[in-house]
């Protein structure tokens, strides 16, 4: 089985500022990792990806997240933060054998203060 | 990327009706497609796995009799709320895989349909 786990449903952070959200996943095999974006009433869109190779994975808009399996984790991160930012983030996971059956962490809504 | 195309967006219906929501991959043939429901300030639930040409696979505690999954063909999907209530409006999103495996693995999704029911 597989979950994920995304610690701060709301994180808050000035214009400029480093933004950090935080997942953490539980998988039994090799996972595959995502981080999706939302905006409101909206579908999602992908922001990257982590399946192999290495561990830092560069998105779109300025995002990154590092897969840490030690630490069973895959951070996103992006070191300034802009207003157009602000929405709901979602960690997920799958695996080689799931057939992009993805299970979504509960999200994380990001606000930017100018 | 691939699109996948939702309809409609936004739909309001009366409790007791039935209410269709397609799902179409555009630019490529969806083998596997996956219905998903977003409750307000929520993250999305699974409800359930179609493959074409085969009965959809529902997870526990989503009732089959009532949101009925057709996928008649490897482009489109359909997603029915039978007998509405208030309690089924939600915001629905499909989403649509190619059926890459590996590190090819993806799925697209598409714009969601926000269905109130009164």
């Amino acid at each position: 089985a597989q979950s994920v786990t995304q610690l701060g449903s709301h994180v808050s952070v000035s214009e400029g500022a480093l933004v950090l959200l935080r997942c953490n996943y539980s998988s039994s095999v090799p996972p595959y990792l995502f981080w999706y974006v939302q905006y409101p009433n909206q579908g999602l869109q992908l922001l990257l990806k982590y399946t192999t190779g290495a561990t830092l994975v560069k998105g779109i808009n300025g995002f990154e997240a590092e897969f840490k399996k030690s630490e069973t984790s895959f951070h996103l991160t992006k070191p300034s933060a802009h207003m157009s930012d602000a929405a709901e983030y979602f960690c997920a996971v799958t695996s080689y054998s799931s057939a992009s059956k993805i299970i979504f962490g509960s999200g994380t809504r990001l606000s930017i203060r100018p | 990327g691939a699109v996948v195309s939702q309809h409609p967006s936004r739909v309001i219906c009366k409790s007791g009706t039935s209410v269709k929501i397609e799902c179409r991959s555009l630019d490529f043939q969806a083998t596997t497609m996956f219905w998903y429901r977003q409750f307000p300030k929520k993250s999305l639930m699974l409800m359930a796995t179609s493959n074409e040409g085969s009965k959809a696979t529902y997870e526990q505690g989503v009732e089959k009799d009532k949101f009925l999954i057709n996928h008649a063909s490897l482009t489109l999907s359909t997603l029915t709320v039978t007998s509405a209530h208030p309690e089924d409006s939600s915001f629905y999103i499909c989403s649509a895989s190619p059926g890459w495996t590996g590190s090819n693995t993806e799925a697209f999704f598409g714009q969601g349909t926000r269905l109130t029911v009164v």
